[in-house]
This record gives C-alpha cells, structure tokens and sequence, in this order.
C-alpha cells in the first residue's frame, strides 16, 4: 500500500482557515487520495477524495499537487466542530480496502 | 444517506464469553462490509474484509476462528469475538461500501462498538 506522511498534529483558531497537508510521494497514477475524519469515540467519517484535480464539498477543499505527490485538505472555516484527526488515504479504485495511518490530530482553539 | 449502525455501541463481558456485535446499513445495499479495531490513541487496523454470500478475508495476524465474520444479505454483517478475554478489548469499527457505487472505494462507518472484558 502506497505510504502518506501527515504531521502529528495541528492547531487552529476558530473561524479561520486550516490547512492540512499530506506527502504521498510513491503515489501511482490510479491512487485516489481520500480523506476521512474521526471525532472522539467515534467512527471515522468521509470528508472527500480526489484523483487529479482539485475538489469542492460542502465540507472541505482537496487542493492535489500537480505531480499528485502531496494534497492539502482545507477547512475554510474552521469550528470547534472540526476538532478531530484527519486521515489521509491512498487507494487504488477497485482496491476496497482503506488503510489507516496516524493521521494530523486537529486542535481547535476558540 | 449512507448512514451504518452498530449494535451494541458499548459491551462487557467476562473472560471466556463470546460476543456478537451487528453493523447494519440503513439506507443502502452494501456488497461489501469491513470490520476494525482501534485500541486507545492508535489508528484503525484493517481485521477482515466481508463480501455478501462469501467468506471473510481477514488480514495478516488476525486470527479467524476468534473473530466470526458473517455477511448474511447487503445490509447486515455481524462479528463475533469467541471467547473473548481482556486484551479483545478494543474500540471496534464496521464500514460499508455501497453497492454499484459511483464513488471509488467511498466507505461509510459505523460509530463504533466500544468492547470491555473483564
């Protein structure tokens, strides 16, 4: 399983944007890169994925590096809400499984 | 949409009893379903992979006669932790990838089953 880099851990203020970065630099070129969440004592939560281009949600922008070696997830406006750890995820379509890393544990401050 | 339960959300149990824990997809087909665990501040870790009418794969390490997986139709997969004793306890976690779904390898989890053995 292609290996993404992500910091320990993040922190933030309220209502202003956050950026989340993640190296996958061994990416080949049918990776999507996923992005999940995971609240406390909760179960994981899809945020967005991408392949090539860069994504708009409701809940967050994936901005994907031209050569697709590193992606940045962004909260344009953070809330206490967001607190969480991001995931970070290559997978290959058709692949299934999802395979976890640390991920950036995200500190919210009001 | 695309919301996965599980039942129960919290379990004890004594060492040497078995224990089933459900995860359902309420509003969506799943053919496929996958099952977690989480010990406290680690990640998750993949423990098997269960396709609708099909046996478990299960990952490297993870013992399947410990572990029953049961994918009985589309919305419903069960594990059962046999006689579970102390180290067994652990935060699990279903997911579940919809059928014929538009979205590449998108899976949807479920809030977790938060097992104690005494």
């Amino acid at each position: 399983d292609a290996k993404t880099t992500q910091p320990n851990s993040m922190e933030s203020n309220e209502e202003e944007p956050v950026h989340l970065p993640c190296n996958h630099s061994t990416i080949s070129g049918t990776d999507y890169i996923h992005w999940y969440r995971q609240l406390p004592s909760q179960g994981p939560e899809y945020v967005i994925h991408g392949l090539t281009s860069n994504v708009n949600n409701r809940m967050a922008s994936l901005a994907i590096a031209e050569d697709r070696k590193s992606s940045t997830l962004i909260l344009h406006r953070a809330t206490l809400r967001d607190a969480a750890v991001y995931y970070c995820i290559l997978g290959a379509q058709g692949a299934q499984k999802l395979v976890f890393g640390q991920g950036t544990r995200l500190t919210i401050n009001p | 949409g695309a919301v996965v339960s599980q039942h129960p959300s919290r379990v004890i149990c004594k060492s040497g009893t078995s224990v089933k824990i459900e995860c359902r997809s309420l509003d969506f087909q799943a053919t496929t379903m996958f099952w977690y665990r989480q010990f406290p501040k680690q990640s998750l870790m993949l423990m098997a992979t269960s396709n609708e009418g099909s046996k478990a794969t299960y990952e490297q390490g993870v013992e399947k006669d410990k572990f029953l997986i049961n994918h009985a139709s589309l919305t419903l997969s069960t594990l059962t932790v046999t006689s579970a004793h102390p180290e067994d306890s652990s935060f699990y976690i279903c997911s579940a990838r919809p059928y014929d779904s538009g979205d590449p390898d998108t899976q949807y989890f479920g809030p977790g089953t938060r097992l104690t053995v005494l």
